[in-house]
C-alpha cells in the first residue's frame, strides 16, 4: 500500500540513543529521507540515502534501511534533538512522493 | 544557498481557488536536476506532500489533490506556483514550498505560509 508508517512518539533520555523506524512497501525500492520539524520551524534535511548526512548534521544522527523499513538513530541525543521527525518516500507506481505520520520525540 | 519564499493570500473563502507563489534565489530555477515541490501541514499535522514540478514543466502530482491542483513554473522570473481549487476548510494549513533532489530528498525549504480557508 502507498503508505508509511512510524510510531507516533518516543522518548530517550539525555545522552541516550533512540532509533525511529518507517515502515511502507515504497521503503523496499527507494530508502528514503528523514526530516526533523520544531515546533513553528520548516522541517530540515537530516539523513538521505543510505546513511547520507546534510553538511551541518551532527554525526550522531546515522541512518540504515532493510527491507521495507528505514531507521534512524539519534546516538547520544541532545536536548536541541527534541523534535518531530517525517520520513519520506517516493510511490513509483503512481510517481508520487509520500510522508509517514512522524514521530514525536522527547529528550528526557 | 537557494532561498525560498512563499506568497500569497493568507485568507480564501471556500470553493474558491487557493493560489501561491515561491521565489527562489541563490540559484536558478532551471538548473537540474532539481524539482520544485509543494508541500502542507495541517495545525498540529504531519506533512502532506502535494506536486513537484521540473523547469521543464513536467509535473506530479499527490493522487489524492490530483484533480484539484496545479503546480506551474516561470523560468523568466524564477518562480513556482501552486493553484489549488474549490478549496474546503480541510485545505486550512501551513504551505511550504521547497527544492528536491536526487531520490526525492527535500534539501531546501522555504519558511511557510499559513492559509486560512473561512467565509
Amino acid at each position: 500500500s502507498s503508505e508509511l508508517t512510524q510510531d507516533p512518539a518516543v522518548s530517550v533520555a539525555l545522552g541516550q540513543t533512540v532509533r525511529i523506524t518507517c515502515q511502507g512497501d515504497s521503503l523496499r525500492s527507494y530508502y528514503g529521507s528523514w526530516y526533523q520539524q520544531r515546533p513553528g520551524q520548516a522541517p530540515v534535511l537530516v539523513m538521505f540515502g543510505y546513511n547520507k548526512r546534510p553538511s551541518g548534521i551532527p554525526d550522531r544522527f546515522s541512518g540504515s534501511s532493510s527491507g521495507n523499513i528505514a531507521s534512524l538513530t539519534i546516538s547520544g541525543a541532545q536536548a536541541e534533538d527534541e523534535a518531530d521527525y517525517y520520513c519520506k518516500s517516493w510511490d513509483s507506481s503512481s510517481n508520487h512522493a509520500l510522508f509517514g505520520g512522524g514521530t514525536k520525540v522527547t529528550v528526557l | 544557498q537557494v532561498q525560498l519564499q512563499e506568497s500569497g493570500p493568507g485568507l480564501v473563502k471556500p470553493s474558491q481557488t487557493l493560489s501561491l507563489t515561491c521565489t527562489v534565489s541563490g540559484g536558478s530555477i532551471s538548473s537540474g536536476p532539481y524539482y520544485w515541490s509543494w508541500v502542507r501541514q495541517p495545525a498540529g499535522k504531519g506533512l502532506e506532500w502535494i506536486g513537484r514540478i521540473y523547469f521543464s514543466g513536467s509535473t506530479d502530482y499527490n493522487p489524492s489533490l490530483k484533480s484539484r491542483v496545479t503546480i506551474s513554473i516561470d523560468t523568466s522570473k524564477n518562480q513556482f506556483s501552486l493553484k489549488l481549487s474549490s478549496v474546503t476548510a480541510s485545505d486550512t494549513a501551513v504551505y511550504f514550498c521547497a527544492r528536491e533532489g536526487s531520490g526525492s530528498r527535500t534539501d531546501s525549504w522555504g519558511q511557510g505560509t499559513l492559509v486560512t480557508v473561512s467565509s
